[in-house]
């Protein structure tokens, strides 16, 4: 299994511009989620699903647009990207946190490091 | 907003040092995780508990419910061991996700 997976590692934009940060996963998680970690501070919830075609809003979710139409992907669009959105950004999946403990172990992407100028 | 208190904020010991690493909570959770961030900036789940005590090989976590409390331990601590530590918790009927602490930066030294 490749776990979870996101592209791309690395990004620059202009304020402005927009992009998707792609998130996969292998393991049929139903339960993923978007995160941003930002210096001084924890990760923050940006947006989460709890199975296709089911997503909500987390803590901080301005700015960002996330669909699931497959158990597989959850990609985290930005509409117009400003420089607050400049952070390091988190995809996870967990089985399902709400069913058991066993469940809510949690899988993390790699991160992609976004700038934007 | 429910808050997640991780302490020391930074810890630097040397090679061998019983190493612990205290998170408090305000409100009931259903889970609670120990995470670990390597300086390359990836992130792996160590532990998630709800009672009692775990342990894997030098790592071992515990957690209090009644003081809302956890404690991660490392015994014989190496330098591989630096990175940064992050408690989680999933508050009761919470399946809109984690609140995470700020993280303890440990530094292990020859």
């Amino acid at each position: 299994n490749a776990g979870v997976t996101q592209t791309p590692k690395f990004q620059v934009l202009k304020t402005g511009q927009s992009m998707t940060l792609q998130c996969a996963q292998d393991m049929n998680h139903e339960y993923m989620s978007w995160y941003r970690q930002d210096p001084g501070m924890g990760l923050r919830l940006i947006h989460y699903s709890v199975g296709a075609g089911i997503t909500d809003q987390g803590e901080v979710p301005n700015g960002y647009n996330v669909s699931r139409s497959t158990t597989e992907d959850f990609p985290l669009r930005l509409l117009s990207a400003a420089p607050s959105q400049t952070s390091v950004y988190f995809c996870a999946s967990s089985p399902n946190p709400t069913r058991t403990q066993d469940t809510d172990t949690q899988y993390f992407g790699p991160g992609t490091r976004l700038t934007v100028l | 907003k429910n808050e997640v208190e991780q302490s020391p904020q930074n810890l630097t010991a040397q090679e061998g040092e019983f190493i612990t690493i205290n998170c408090s909570y305000s409100v009931g959770i259903s889970a609670l995780h120990w995470l670990q961030q390597h300086p390359g900036g990836g992130i792996v789940s160590l532990f998630m508990l709800s009672s009692g005590k775990k342990k894997h090989g030098r790592l071992i976590a515990t957690i209090n419910i009644q003081e809302k409390h956890s404690s991660l331990h490392i015994t014989a601590s190496h330098p591989r061991d630096s990175a940064v530590y992050i408690c989680a918790v999933r508050y009761r009927g919470g399946a809109d996700g984690l609140t995470f602490g700020k993280g303890t930066h440990l530094i292990i030294q020859p």
